[in-house]
């Protein structure tokens, strides 16, 4: 089956624009994850979306924000851009939240340049 | 709060030397414990994870890891690498009750052929 779908793959912006990144998750996984990976602070979570809610939110400003559909498909969202938002947006699926079995299946990533 | 360290920034070895990988994690209940890895221009992949049972875990590719409780500890390690092994790999913590996953700094990995 399809893994999980990230588009754009690249963007390039300058500061003080906004942005929004979707995800299409694994067909059938309910949980969207979103992490930012740069090479000074590495994988950083910043929020999960389970049926349509956030269930878990990560030490980011309220700049970055996020939701999800009904057919779990997520974007996330970044107004008045800055130079250090600059980094590879992940995005992971999984089944279900909270659960014992969690096991996250990861996207390529969408690479944002904020000139 | 969770946190999740590795002991190596960066790890040089050649073809045929035995791989281990320190991670350590901080958490005062119960975890799920992950390692991923990332190869050049890839993304993200697991390797292996724990849950519970045998905490000797065999994941992909020869790795395994081990989970040792009383030191919060879930090393990886491979008796002996290849050039192709080349990556950074990313220990991954799960609280059992519904956190979210903690990476840590991550370790890259070059396999001198």
């Amino acid at each position: 089956k399809a893994g999980v779908t990230q588009t754009p793959r690249y963007l390039i912006k300058t500061r003080g624009q906004q942005v929004t990144l979707s995800c299409s998750p694994i067909s059938g996984h309910r949980s969207v994850s979103w992490y930012q990976q740069t090479p000074g602070q590495g994988l950083q979570f910043l929020f999960e979306y389970f049926s349509e809610t956030q269930r878990n939110k990560g030490n980011f400003p309220g700049r970055f924000s996020g939701r999800q559909f009904s057919n779990s498909r997520s974007e996330m969202n970044v107004s008045t851009l800055e130079l250090g938002d600059s980094a590879l947006y992940l995005c992971a699926s999984s089944l279900s939240s909270g659960s014992s079995y969690n096991e996250q299946f990861f996207g390529p990533g969408t690479r944002l340049t904020v000139l | 709060a969770q946190s999740v360290s590795q002991h190596n920034h960066h790890v040089i070895l050649s073809e045929a030397a035995s791989l281990e990988l320190g991670c350590n994690y901080s958490y005062g209940g119960t975890v799920n414990l992950f390692w991923y890895v990332q190869y050049p221009g890839q993304h993200l992949q697991l390797l292996l994870k724990y849950f519970s049972g045998d905490p000797l875990v065999k994941g992909i590719k020869g790795f395994e890891a081990e989970f040792i409780k009383s030191k919060f500890s879930f090393n990886l390690r491979k008796p002996s690498v290849q050039w192709s092994d080349t990556a950074e790999y990313f220990c991954a913590v799960e609280g059992r009750s519904g956190q979210n996953f903690v990476f840590g700094p991550g370790t890259r990995l070059s396999v001198l052929p």
